[in-house]
């Protein structure tokens, strides 16, 4: 079965500071991953994905096949990126049409 | 990508009473997902609902707690029935995923009391 792991429950950085948000992943086949943020009180919307190799608000992720991550960073954390993070695997499998989320890491930029 | 409005966005609900949430999106989509987030948890797939047919409810989950309508391609409800200060969490609704993703809700936040 197809999983999601962030590690890490809460990281807190201070402003200015590098940020890495942790995933690691198991799926069989080829994954296509994202991230996915929620601001306090905001809807849950997308950050990226690993398909696009795109950058947003700074972050990016690079999708690593052989450690099977695909670690969130950011190289200098502002205050307005607190908020929790989630990780998430597209389906995989006839039957099979939601997303796979990982627990969420907290992240609190200390200014 | 689609707009999802949902609502109510938050309430306060007395135990054993039920409370319907609504999803409104602004095209057709065949299908729309309802997901549960605990306090301090990820999200969870509650039950997935395709127009003209029975939702598809994940384990842990039944039709009675949470009956769920998709009468059209653009609208669905979830009920969260005979409430218990257990079921206070976010519920959000989703739909199936478009050339921008997976589009979702902005969230009911119940509170059971």
């Amino acid at each position: 079965a197809q999983r999601v792991t962030q590690p890490e429950k809460l990281l807190s950085v201070f402003k200015g500071a590098p940020v890495e948000l942790k995933c690691n992943y198991s799926y069989s086949g080829s994954p296509e991953l994202f991230w996915y943020v929620q601001y306090s009180r905001q809807r849950l919307q997308l950050l990226l994905r690993h398909i696009s190799r795109e950058s947003i608000k700074g972050f990016t992720a690079d999708l690593n096949k052989g450690e099977t991550s695909f670690h969130l960073k950011k190289p200098f954390a502002q205050e307005e990126d607190s908020a929790m993070y989630y990780c998430a695997l597209p389906p995989n499998g006839a039957g099979s049409y939601q997303l796979t989320f990982g627990k969420g890491t907290k992240l609190s930029v200390i200014p | 990508s689609a707009v999802i409005s949902q609502k109510p966005s938050r309430d306060i609900c007395q135990r054993g009473t039920s409370l319907t949430i609504q999803c409104q999106v602004d095209s057709q989509v065949t299908m729309m997902f309802w997901y549960r987030q605990q306090p301090g948890q990820s999200l969870t797939l509650i039950a997935t609902a395709n127009q003209g047919s029975e939702a598809t409810y994940e384990s842990g989950f039944v039709i009675d707690k949470f009956p769920i309508s998709r009468p059209n391609l653009t609208f669905s409800t979830l009920t969260v029935s005979n409430m218990s200060p257990e079921d206070s969490s976010i519920y959000l609704c989703s739909v199936e995923r478009t050339a921008y993703g997976y589009t979702f809700g902005s969230g009911t936040r119940l509170t059971v009391v």
